[in-house]
C-alpha cells in the first residue's frame, strides 16, 4: 500500500529564514504533488514533478523531486507571512488517480 | 474557465440520515475524485469515476457510494450518516491519463458536512 509521510508536522519560522519540509513514500510512482491550503480553503496546486532530479521553482517555494531515494523536499527561501498555510504532498502511480497525501505540514511564519 | 463546483458549501444533518453531495468538473475534464479531510485523519481518497465508471476506491464502507452522470458532473452519497462522517468532502477532477503524461487534479471548494 503506498504511504506518504511529510516532516516536520508544524513549522514555525521566522521571516527571512530558510527551511525545507520533506516527503518520503513508499512505493515506485512517477507524480508527485505539492499542494498548498489556506485555514477553511482548498487545495491550491504548487508544483508537478514528474521525473527524477525534477525540479521546479516559483517565487521563495522550489520543489525537488529524487524517485530513487523516493523522496520530495520542498525548500522555502527568505520566509515572508504570506508563505503560512499548509502544505501537503501526494504521490499517485501513472494509472492510477488514486492519490495519497501526506499528513500535511503546518507552516506559520513569524515577523 | 470556471473551476470545479461543489454544492452545497455547507450542510447540517442528524445522525442517521443520509446526504447527497455534487461535484460538476471544469469543462472538459471527464475524471472526477472525491476526498473526505478531518483534522484527525487528514485527506483520506474515497473514490474515483471516470465515464460513468468507478475506476478506484478507497477504504470506505459501503455508506459511501457515488456515481457519475454522463456530463461528467458526479454526486457522492451517505447513507446512515456518524458523527465521525463531519468533514470537508473534496472533489478534484482531472482529464484522463494519457500516454506518457499526467493528469493533474483540480480542487473545487469542498463542503463542510456537519453531523450532529
Amino acid at each position: 500500500e503506498l504511504k506518504v509521510e511529510q516532516n516536520p508536522l508544524f513549522l514555525s519560522m521566522q521571516e527571512g529564514k530558510n527551511y525545507t519540509i520533506y516527503c518520503n513514500y513508499s512505493t515506485t510512482s512517477d507524480r508527485l504533488y505539492w499542494y498548498r491550503q489556506d485555514p477553511g480553503k482548498s487545495l491550491e496546486s504548487l508544483f508537478v514533478l514528474l521525473s527524477n532530479g525534477a525540479v521546479k521553482q516559483e517565487g521563495r517555494l522550489m520543489a525537488s523531486l529524487d524517485t530513487k531515494a523516493r523522496l520530495s523536499t520542498l525548500h522555502i527561501t527568505a520566509a515572508v507571512h504570506d508563505l503560512s498555510a499548509t502544505y501537503f504532498c501526494a504521490v499517485a502511480s501513472r494509472n492510477n488517480n488514486d492519490m495519497r497525501f501526506g499528513a500535511g505540514t503546518r507552516l506559520t511564519v513569524k515577523p | 474557465k470556471a473551476g470545479v463546483t461543489q454544492t452545497p458549501r455547507y450542510l447540517i444533518k442528524t445522525r442517521g440520515q443520509q446526504v447527497t453531495l455534487s461535484c460538476s468538473p471544469i469543462s472538459g475534464h471527464r475524471s472526477v475524485s472525491w476526498y473526505q479531510q478531518t483534522p484527525g485523519q487528514g485527506l483520506q481518497f474515497l473514490f474515483e469515476y471516470f465515464s460513468e465508471t468507478q475506476r478506484n476506491k478507497g477504504n470506505f464502507p459501503g455508506r459511501f457510494s457515488g456515481r457519475q452522470f454522463s456530463n461528467s458532473r458526479s454526486e457522492m452519497n451517505v447513507s446512515t450518516l456518524e458523527l465521525g462522517d463531519s468533514a470537508l468532502y473534496l472533489c478534484a477532477s482531472s482529464l484522463p491519463p494519457t500516454r506518457g503524461g499526467y493528469n493533474e487534479q483540480f480542487f473545487g471548494p469542498g463542503t463542510r458536512l456537519t453531523v450532529l
